[in-house]
């Protein structure tokens, strides 16, 4: 089993519409929790980060994380054209030598 | 400007030449990595620097050389490539080495080897 797995789409939806985006994990010492968003032929660039369980809000984003299923979570509401683009999740012990693992990433595209 | 400046943003090379990637950062970060992104991949972890000492090395042929001469230049040198190494380049950095801080990329540098 994969550490990090991700749907890998691609998404699409029309604009206005509630975007989930998900990741599943199989090692239940990870504790930092993030979403990235790469835009075509960029870096990617920090969404959200989550430290442990719990639920994250910033304007029409909110990341979600659920430990004890080790299910994480990316909802975007009122989805605009502007959000078109990969999602990338990652996850990380705590402590010295932690590095970041990723999932695939996934490709959302919405249409006007 | 990000804080995170990558050049070149794209190259072509032949398998017999040598180039260099730079990566240069502006955020007074003491960690810097390089990634590579291939598609339908996740993002594979090459190269660890913490103020300018390796720290970690991924399995990464030889024909990927890394030099980090000061805590916020970074490049890669590369020679010999194969075609299966064309993929995007990525350079981040973070303020302290694989600590579960966030990490900063810059915007890549694609590379295709022919």
């Amino acid at each position: 089993q994969k550490e990090v797995e991700q749907d890998p789409g691609p998404l699409s939806v029309p604009e206005g519409a509630i975007v989930s985006l998900n990741c599943t994990y199989s090692n239940s010492a990870f504790q930092y929790f993030m979403w990235y968003r790469q835009y075509s032929r960029k870096g990617p660039e920090l969404l959200m980060y989550t430290y442990s369980s719990g639920n994250k809000e910033d304007g029409r984003f909110t990341a979600q994380v659920d430990k004890s299923s080790k299910y994480i979570s990316l909802f975007i509401r009122d989805s605009q054209p502007s959000d078109s683009a990969t999602y990338l999740c990652a996850m990380s012990f705590t402590g010295a030598n932690s590095k970041l693992t990723f999932g695939k990433g996934i490709t959302l595209s919405v249409r006007p | 400007e990000t804080g995170v400046t990558q050049t070149p943003r794209h190259l072509v090379m032949g398998m017999t030449n040598k180039k260099s990637l730079k990566c240069e950062q502006h955020l007074g970060h003491n960690a810097m990595y390089w990634y590579k992104q291939s598609a339908k991949k996740p993002l594979e972890l090459m190269f660890v620097y913490s103020l300018e000492e390796r720290v970690e090395n991924n399995s990464v042929p030889s024909r990927f050389s890394p030099e980090c001469p000061n805590s916020s230049h970074l490049f890669l040198h590369l020679h010999t490539l194969q075609p299966e190494d064309s993929a995007l380049y990525l350079c981040a950095s973070s303020q302290e080495v694989n600590s579960g801080n966030t990490i900063y990329f810059g915007e890549g540098s694609w590379l295709t080897v022919v």
